[in-house]
């Protein structure tokens, strides 16, 4: 069956832009959850939506934001880029949750100059 | 807060040897600890869970051992190989419902 799939691979935006990241999970997975990941900072646990409903949220500012619709695809909307977004978005999509195996997407690369 | 605490930040072994990353949790509710891998430009995968009804859990090379009273775990890779050089995470869960917990991940790296 088909990963999670993230688009775009790769982009490049000008501070104080906004941008979507979209993710298409797994069939029939309900759980999508976001991170950004940078060097040395691990993965940083941005949100998590389930069955179209933030079910738990990290500790990002409120720029950062996101949706799920009904058809368990994801998207995440950073506004007022800042040179610190830089970073991998990866998506994770579950069965159910965190007990439940992550399957990851290969992530967006977001450079912000 | 850092509530799953992993070491080391790097770890560099012999083609042959055995790689050993700890991890230490500190929520008592957590019941389930995977363990992922992650290859540069690649997402992670998932390698190994464990949940703590038992001590230890064996797939081919990779076992996790788990210690619930000192709230700790560990990854063992037995005879490393050049090609198990990846960064490895990880986790703790406490239901479907909550978030999962990550470790900061360990950097390993296995010389030929």
């Amino acid at each position: 069956k088909a990963g999670v799939t993230q688009t775009p691979r790769y982009l490049i935006k000008t501070r104080g832009q906004q941008v979507t990241l979209s993710c298409s999970p797994i069939s029939g997975h309900r759980s999508v959850s976001w991170y950004q990941q940078t060097p040395g900072q691990g993965l940083q646990f941005l949100f998590e939506y389930f069955s179209e409903t933030q079910r738990n949220k990290g500790n990002f500012p409120g720029r950062f934001s996101g949706r799920q619709f009904s058809n368990s695809r994801s998207e995440m909307n950073v506004s007022t880029l800042e040179l610190g977004d830089s970073a991998l978005y990866l998506c994770a999509s579950s069965l159910e949750g965190s007990n439940t195996e992550a399957f990851f997407g290969q992530g967006t690369r977001l450079t912000v100059v | 807060q850092q509530q799953v605490k992993q070491s080391p930040q790097s770890l560099i072994v012999q083609k042959g040897g055995i790689s050993i990353i700890n991890c230490a949790y500190e929520n008592t509710a957590f019941d389930y600890f995977p363990w992922y891998q992650q290859f540069p430009g690649k997402g992670p995968a998932l390698l190994i869970a464990i949940r703590p009804d038992v001590s230890e859990k064996k797939e081919g090379r990779f076992t996790i051992s788990f210690n619930k009273s000192a709230k700790q775990f560990s990854l063992h890779i037995m005879d490393s190989q050049p090609g198990d050089s990846a960064t490895y995470f990880c986790a703790a869960g406490a239901g479907n419902n909550r978030k999962l917990i990550w470790g900061l991940g360990t950097s390993l790296a296995v010389n030929p």
